[in-house]
């Protein structure tokens, strides 16, 4: 079955860190890039960036430029986004999505995973 | 950055009526968009891309269409799990963008 699988929700204080899993299996991880989306509370989607699972490159938009990480593992098919110095705007749903070969479009996505920032 | 406009924010129709959504970009696209619907607690779904094309399993009651800088979702004839948020994406330009999203509701 082709499908992600993201990590559980997490709580953090203000100023900590959070990593969140997005594991895939169905098809061959190396393929296609792996994105990470956004979500805030009642707010529409916002892009995060792209890591390529072959090769390990990444890159992000420039508001997220020095907080966040995107890695992958591929004995276990898994992406992370680490996100570092937690505010409490980071309160959202996070996203990873896959880039379909032949969409060249986000065709399928993580169920999410709610990263709530509070003290 | 390419900003992307949706109109409207929200839609409201009934049951069997013609939804017709909105994209506008602020630099051309050529046919690179994508439409993604999304239900409150759920990811969002991938429905059309390189503006026209519908993705695997998507109903003939949804279609894209222009190019450029405007872009059109329509859905025929409203069935009620139709209701919902819908957005539109670029992927052409630095950095990638969504709109801000349309909300269907029901009349």
């Amino acid at each position: 079955q082709v499908q992600l699988v993201q990590s559980g929700a997490e709580v953090k204080k203000p100023g900590a860190s959070v990593k969140v899993s997005c594991t895939t299996s169905g098809y061959t991880f190396t393929d296609s890039h792996i994105h990470w989306v956004r979500q805030a509370p009642g707010q529409g989607l916002e892009w995060m960036g792209w890591i390529n699972p072959y090769s390990g490159g990444s890159n992000y938009v420039q508001k997220f430029q020095g907080r966040v990480t995107m890695t992958r593992d591929t004995s276990i098919t898994t992406a992370y986004m680490e996100l570092k110095t937690l505010r409490s705007d980071d309160t959202a749903v996070y996203f990873c999505a896959r880039v379909g070969y032949d969409s060249g479009a986000f065709d399928l996505w993580g169920q999410g995973t709610l990263v709530t920032v509070s003290s | 950055e390419n900003v992307l406009t949706q109109s409207p924010a929200t839609l409201s129709l009934s049951p069997g009526e013609r939804a017709t959504l909105s994209c506008k970009a602020s630099q051309s696209l050529s046919s690179s968009l994508a439409w993604y619907q999304q239900k409150p607690g759920q990811a969002p779904r991938l429905l059309i891309y390189g503006a026209s094309n519908r993705a695997t399993g998507i109903p003939a009651r949804f279609s894209g269409s222009g190019s450029g800088t405007d872009f059109t979702l329509t859905i025929s004839s409203l069935e009620p799990e139709d209701f919902a948020v819908y957005y539109c994406q670029q992927r052409r330009n630095w950095p990638e963008t969504f709109g801000q999203g349309t909300r269907l509701e029901i009349k």
